[in-house]
């Protein structure tokens, strides 16, 4: 299975941009980027997903990589409801195991 | 948000007891999904069904199994539990399978082995 990397850990500050970096070095053509959330003591929420070209939503940005080996998701500007466990994961065309790695603790400062 | 509920959403039992967890659905969605999540992990796909009597196994399925005799409801039961199967269970639905489809989710159980 494509596996992704992500630091474990992030701060930021209010309403300031934060981009949380994702590699996915061994993702084949076919795998889909998907960003899911945590919030403390919920169930994980999608966020957003693309497959080769930058994605906008109303919860944020997808900047994808060229060569498709990284992606970056963006907030663009971070409020304390943001802070979560942020999760990048590969999903291929037909695949029914959504592999979650550690993710990213996105600390929001005041 | 999508209409997932789950239940109980915090249980705690003895080692040995059977348990079932019950997750229902309103949004007609195909497939359902039990995973369940430990501290300083990800999580991880038990067991997922994409119809009425239709499952299969995922990732952690030792130990558990589970049934859907309607679209709206899938149980995971834990035939003899064990202090290892202490976790919090996430249930999720999605429309369909494809890589472009969203995975929605329950709020979770939170279920203690003692």
């Amino acid at each position: 299975d494509a596996k992704t990397t992500q630091p474990n850990s992030m701060e930021s500050n209010e309403e300031e941009p934060v981009h949380l970096p994702c590699n996915h070095s061994t993702i084949s053509g076919t795998d889909y980027i998907h960003w899911y959330r945590q919030l403390p003591s919920q169930g994980p929420e999608y966020v957003i997903h693309g497959l080769t070209s930058n994605v906008n939503n109303r919860m944020a940005s997808l900047a994808i990589a060229e060569d498709r080996k990284s992606s970056t998701l963006i907030l663009h500007r971070a409020t304390l409801r943001d802070a979560a466990v942020y999760y990048c994961i590969l999903r291929d065309r037909v695949n029914n195991d959504m592999r979650f790695g550690a993710g990213t603790r996105l600390t929001v400062k005041p | 948000d999508a209409g997932i509920t789950q239940s109980p959403r915090h249980k705690v039992t003895e080692t040995g007891t059977p348990v079932t967890l019950r997750c229902h659905q309103t949004e007609n969605h195909r497939y359902m999904y039990w995973y369940r999540q430990d501290p300083g992990h990800g999580l991880r796909l038990i067991h997922y069904s994409y119809g009425v009597k239709d499952t299969d196994k995922g990732e952690v399925s030792d130990g558990y199994s589970v049934s859907r005799s309607k679209t709206e409801d899938f149980l995971l039961t834990l035939e003899s539990a064990t202090s290892s199967q202490t976790s919090v269970y996430f249930c999720a639905i999605s429309p369909g399978d494809r890589g472009t489809d969203t995975q929605y989710f329950g709020p979770g159980t939170r279920l203690t082995v003692l």
